[in-house]
Formats: structure tokens, C-alpha cells, sequence
């Protein structure tokens, strides 16, 4: 049971590169979101899905952006990386907008 | 004023004790209030949905009161496995739709 996996599990970027991450879920869910979780900030919310070839932006869009080109798979990009995007990154997917969320393990990137 | 606010703690209490933590939203639209748990450098897991009837698993105890717009969580009999982060979530409508809003946390630490 797989249930939602993001690749990698850490990175190091320097200033101005750009990246990718992936996150994947086998459970149909029609909702995927981005999450980022930094000291005393809680989790918020970068962008999210509602279906296959949909997106929108969240609490914070800025400096991210977000395909969602098959119903399983969630794609997050930074074109530019800046310290201030040094996180820990988060996928989830739900069945219905705004219930239960299932969380991957967690992206830890440091831009440097 | 934080749209969900949890005391960040930390609570450390000895194994066996009661714990309570509270947490309080500020959009009297919401519709629905979870428990998730964290563990350190870990993804958030589902812990407990909080119904206005109020709702017991095991040792874990939450109620939700409406009118003063405040959810909690009540562990009893702790165990060194109790210890975490607990966070409060919210689902707010926004935006035509609903998203769930992430309180920052409460740690609980349970000692010998």
C-alpha cells in the first residue's frame, strides 16, 4: 500500500537553480495538494488540484509552479530557488476537497 | 488573528497522566475539525475526526463547541508513545470550495 510517495527526500540547491518534485498517489484521489511546513508557520498550502489538468494557487504561489498532467501524479517546480523556499514540502491527496488528506513522507530541500 | 491557533506547548507530563490541549478558529462557517498527529521529521497522520456529538477512541477523546468556536483533544492514561505533535485542522469554506487550515501545532512530550 503505497498510498502517496514524493521524490526526492532531500535536496540541496543553490541559489537560482531550478527543480522538480514529484509526488504520486494510488489511491484515485481527485484532490492533490502542496503544502510547505516551516518552524511555528503550521503547514500552508502552496497550490492544489481538483482533477486531472487543473490547478490553483494556495495560501503562498509565489516562486512555485504546479502540473497536473495525470490524475495520479503532482508535479511541483521551483524555476529559481531562494533561501527563503527552505522547507520541508509536503504531498496529499484526498477523495473529496477539504476532508481526510493522506500525506507522502516529505521533501526536505535547503537552497543554499 | 491566526485563522486556527493551538498553544504550541511544549506539555511534558509523565506517563499516565491526562492531557488536554484546546484549539480555537475563527470562521464560524467551518464545517469540519480533525486531529492529526506528527511525528518528529515525519508526514502528518490522521488521528481523529471531531464531531459536534463529540467522539472517543481508546484513550483519545475530542469535542467540538460551536458556539465558542473551539475544538479539543483529551489524551488519558499517556504513553511515551503519545509524544508528538498535535495538530489542530479546520475545514473553512473558501473560495467557492473547502480547504482544510493547519493550526501550527502542539507538542506533547510524556516522560518516565
Amino acid at each position: 500500500n503505497a498510498g502517496v510517495t514524493q521524490t526526492p527526500k532531500f535536496r540541496v540547491l543553490k541559489t537560482g537553480q531550478s527543480m522538480t518534485l514529484l509526488c504520486a498517489q494510488d489511491m484515485n484521489h481527485e484532490y492533490m495538494y502542496w503544502y510547505r511546513q516551516d518552524p511555528g508557520m503550521g503547514l500552508r498550502l502552496i497550490h492544489y488540484s481538483v482533477g486531472e489538468g487543473t490547478t490553483a494557487k494556495g495560501e503562498v504561489p509565489d516562486g512555485y509552479n504546479v502540473s497536473r498532467l495525470k490524475k495520479q501524479n503532482f508535479l511541483l517546480g521551483l524555476e529559481s530557488a531562494a533561501p527563503s523556499q527552505t522547507s520541508v514540502y509536503f504531498c496529499a491527496s484526498s477523495s473529496v476537497y477539504g476532508t481526510e488528506a493522506f500525506f507522502g513522507q516529505g521533501t526536505r530541500l535547503t537552497v543554499v | 488573528r491566526k485563522e486556527v491557533e493551538q498553544d504550541p506547548g511544549p506539555f511534558n507530563v509523565p506517563e499516565g497522566a491526562t492531557v488536554a490541549f484546546n484549539c480555537t478558529y475563527s470562521n464560524s462557517a467551518s464545517q469540519s475539525f480533525f486531529w492529526y498527529r506528527q511525528d518528529c521529521r515525519k508526514e502528518p497522520k490522521l488521528l481523529m475526526s471531531v464531531y459536534s456529538s463529540g467522539n472517543e477512541d481508546g484513550r483519545f477523546t475530542a469535542q467540538l463547541n460551536r458556539a465558542s468556536q473551539y475544538i479539543s483533544l483529551l489524551i488519558r492514561d499517556s504513553k511515551l508513545s503519545d509524544s508528538a505533535t498535535y495538530l489542530c485542522v479546520v475545514n473553512f469554506p473558501r473560495g467557492g470550495g473547502n480547504k482544510l487550515t493547519f493550526g501550527t501545532g502542539t507538542q506533547l512530550k510524556v516522560e518516565l
